[in-house]
């Protein structure tokens, strides 16, 4: 079976804090790897892909480790908005060619403190 | 724009009862999926779609059917609900990634559907 693992939280920071998100997954296979996030009671949004050379979006880095088949998120700046869960996903490949599913791992909580 | 839409919102039933999840989206994308979420457990995937006619089993597939007869649509039944199946329960549909990786992978969720069994 394939696995995604994360830190369950709940992270709790004050505002303008720097928290970092580790997730690790099972599958040497997988091609690429994403960053949700979801509000509560809402459903999940892509939050940012993770390239292989690591990338950046405003207060936003992700990494990716292939060889330790780790990923990781780092929010800087903390602001009230970014309270939610982060989802870290894995595409895994299917049998049957093209196809694939998406594996989320369970979240990791954050809540950002004024 | 509609995106990916769920019906019913919110549903009741009593064990034993059956009833169908309806998914529609106007996308035009060919990759449909049906995931359940649970508390402490993350979402998991029941059933997807790589295209209209098709469907396959996910990781946790038993006790529900689906049918993909028309792209835009997913259904998902239930035919026999029990408890364990009082969960949230997320369609989410997609573009298939093109053979030259180019790493979106953005799946379009509708906003969800809390079914209750009692």
């Amino acid at each position: 079976r394939k696995e995604v693992e994360q830190d369950p939280g709940p992270f709790n920071v004050p505002e303008g804090a720097t928290v970092a998100f580790n997730c690790t997954y099972s599958n040497s296979a997988s091609q690429s790897f994403f960053w949700y996030r979801q509000d509560c009671r809402k459903e999940p949004k892509l939050l940012m892909s993770v390239y292989s050379s690591g990338n950046e979006d405003g207060r936003f880095t992700a990494q990716l480790n292939r060889a330790s088949q780790y990923i990781s998120l780092l929010i800087r700046d903390s602001k009230l908005s970014d309270s939610a869960t982060y989802l870290c996903v894995v595409n895994d490949p299917l049998s049957g060619a093209g196809s694939y599913q998406l594996t989320f791992g369970k979240g990791t909580k954050l809540s950002v403190i004024p | 724009n509609a995106g990916v839409t769920q019906t019913p919102k919110f549903r009741v039933l009593k064990t034993g009862q059956s009833m169908t999840l309806l998914c529609a989206q106007d996308m035009n994308h060919e990759y449909m999926y049906w995931y359940r979420q649970d508390p402490g457990m993350g979402l998991r995937l029941i059933h997807y779609s790589v295209g209209e006619g098709t469907t396959a089993k996910g990781e946790v597939p038993d006790g529900y059917n689906v049918s993909r007869l028309k792209k835009q649509n997913f259904l998902l039944g239930l035919e026999s609900a029990a408890p364990s199946q009082t969960s949230v329960y997320f369609c989410a549909s997609t573009f298939p990634l093109p053979t030259e990786w180019t790493n979106t992978g953005e799946l379009f969720f509708g906003e969800g559907s809390r079914l209750t069994v009692l």
